[in-house]
């Protein structure tokens, strides 16, 4: 089963912008068009945070936002603040076969 | 509101099987594919099996693949999954989900609480 590629962990300060990467390979992230982030706070479930690459669901924060060039995803999060501190997830559709996969996650600090 | 509770999770032996159950309400259940995703303890989500709307089309992680069976029952408004021979790599928190889509696998939108399976003589 593939995984997507994210780096363990990131970290910004308040008020700052960060980006977390997602890769993947041709048959996942390069060829489907429906990967999502998600947030997920300690003990809670995951929440949505970006769909089909770049679209926000209703009340999502506009200081998220996501984009997706060849293989790799990315979910960038302006205007750091400190209830952004999270684990983030990206997800991607990855063929019949295999399905979905998931990143490994990243841990985001909000110094 | 959308809403999934899931149950059935629990402590099971190495080998023996268990049923989990979503309850889902707040929404037209027969028009959304569903989703199993586990967590271990400690560690990052991990797809399991999915369902179509009709169960016309069904996947499963190559972890879970001849061990797991996913099912619904639109009138009830159920997911399920039977779990069978289950081993100790199986422990973690399994999350009933909605897809957004209904003939395939788009993107997950809601996500249930979870239910705590622990696999351990």
């Amino acid at each position: 089963q593939s995984v997507l590629t994210q780096p363990a962990s990131v970290s910004g300060s308040l008020g700052q912008s960060i980006t977390i990467s997602c890769i993947g390979i041709s048959s996942d992230v390069g060829s489907y068009n429906v990967v999502s982030w998600y947030q997920q706070h300690p003990g809670k479930a995951p929440k949505l945070m970006i769909y089909e690459g770049s679209k926000r669901p209703s009340g999502v924060s506009n200081r998220f936002s996501g984009s997706k060039s060849g293989n790799t995803a990315s979910l960038t999060i302006s205007g750091l603040q400190a209830e952004d501190e999270a684990d983030y997830y990206c997800c991607s559709y990855a063929g019949s076969s295999i399905n979905v996969v998931f990143g490994g996650g990243t841990k985001l600090t909000v110094l | 509101e959308v809403q999934l509770v899931e149950s059935g999770g629990g402590l099971v032996q190495p080998g023996r099987s268990l049923r989990l159950s979503c309850a889902a309400s707040g929404f037209t259940f027969d028009d959304y594919a569903m989703h199993w995703v586990r967590q271990a303890p400690g560690k990052g989500l991990e797809w399991v099996s999915g369902i179509i709307w009709n169960s016309g089309r069904i996947g499963y992680a190559d972890s879970v693949k001849g061990r797991f069976t996913i099912s619904r029952d639109n009138a009830k408004n159920s997911l399920y999954l039977q779990m069978n021979n289950l081993r100790g790599e199986d422990t973690a928190l399994y999350f009933c989900a909605r897809d957004s889509g209904w003939s395939d696998w788009y993107f997950i939108d809601y996500w249930g609480q979870g239910t705590l399976v622990t696999v351990s003589s």
